[in-house]
């Protein structure tokens, strides 16, 4: 299994601060996708970085891989109450397989 | 956008009964998946299914599982002969290739009494 595991457990802030999470993960990768999950529902998927990428943006997200480090870090700027939620890294080799996920909390 | 749909959003079965929990995928996808959650643990693989098979399972999906693509749009999970320990959040997935995002449904709540 490649089974990415994220770091740290969890995260409070407060409105409008960054909030940063990492990844790692054990063997070689095709991509890493990073998700979303607000208590109680379904998986939101938020941005997809290729092993040959090094860093992807996607609107108030910034994601880097470290393929030689086997980590990926998921930087979430000027964060909202909305940001609440459960962060998730998975890596696919066809099959995700999630870690057990960051939970951010932001404070109004 | 299109998105992933899942009936019902909560299923509540008696233990032994059989349930079947359904999923639209997203209508040009080709890759389709189900996982599981158990209430405050990680998110597990069950099944892959491609050109109306199953390509990968893991050690979860027993003989008490099967899926079906029983027409063009729903891709359905039966649960055989429930157990109290198969209640779970069950998430239907689809992806358009095999190495692509994958799109979650919100999920099925299945409590097993």
């Amino acid at each position: 299994s490649q089974q990415g595991e994220e770091d740290p457990q969890a995260l409070s802030i407060q409105e409008g601060e960054n909030a940063t999470m990492n990844c790692s993960y054990k063997t070689s990768i095709n991509n890493l996708q990073w998700y979303r999950q607000n208590s109680g529902r379904g998986l939101v998927h938020l941005i997809l970085i290729r092993s040959n990428e090094r860093e992807k943006h996607s609107g108030r997200l910034r994601v880097t891989l470290d393929t030689s480090k086997k980590s990926s870090s998921l930087l979430i700027t000027a964060s909202r109450a909305a940001d609440t939620a459960s962060y998730f890294c998975a890596t696919n080799d066809y099959k995700l397989s999630f870690g057990a996920g960051t939970t951010v909390t932001v404070r109004a | 956008e299109p998105e992933v749909t899942q009936t019902p959003s909560h299923q509540v079965t008696q233990m032994g009964q059989e349930v079947i929990l359904r999923c639209v995928p997203i209508s040009n996808h080709l890759y389709f998946y189900w996982y599981r959650q158990i209430l405050g643990q990680k998110v597990e693989f069950l099944v892959s299914f491609y050109n109306n098979e199953i390509s990968e399972k893991s050690e979860i999906f027993d003989d008490q599982f099967s899926v079906e693509r029983p027409d063009g749009s729903n891709f359905t999970l039966k649960i055989r002969s429930t157990k109290l320990e198969d209640s779970a959040m069950y998430f239907c997935a689809s992806s358009l290739d095999r190495a692509g995002e994958q799109y979650f449904g919100p999920g099925t709540r299945l409590t097993v009494t």
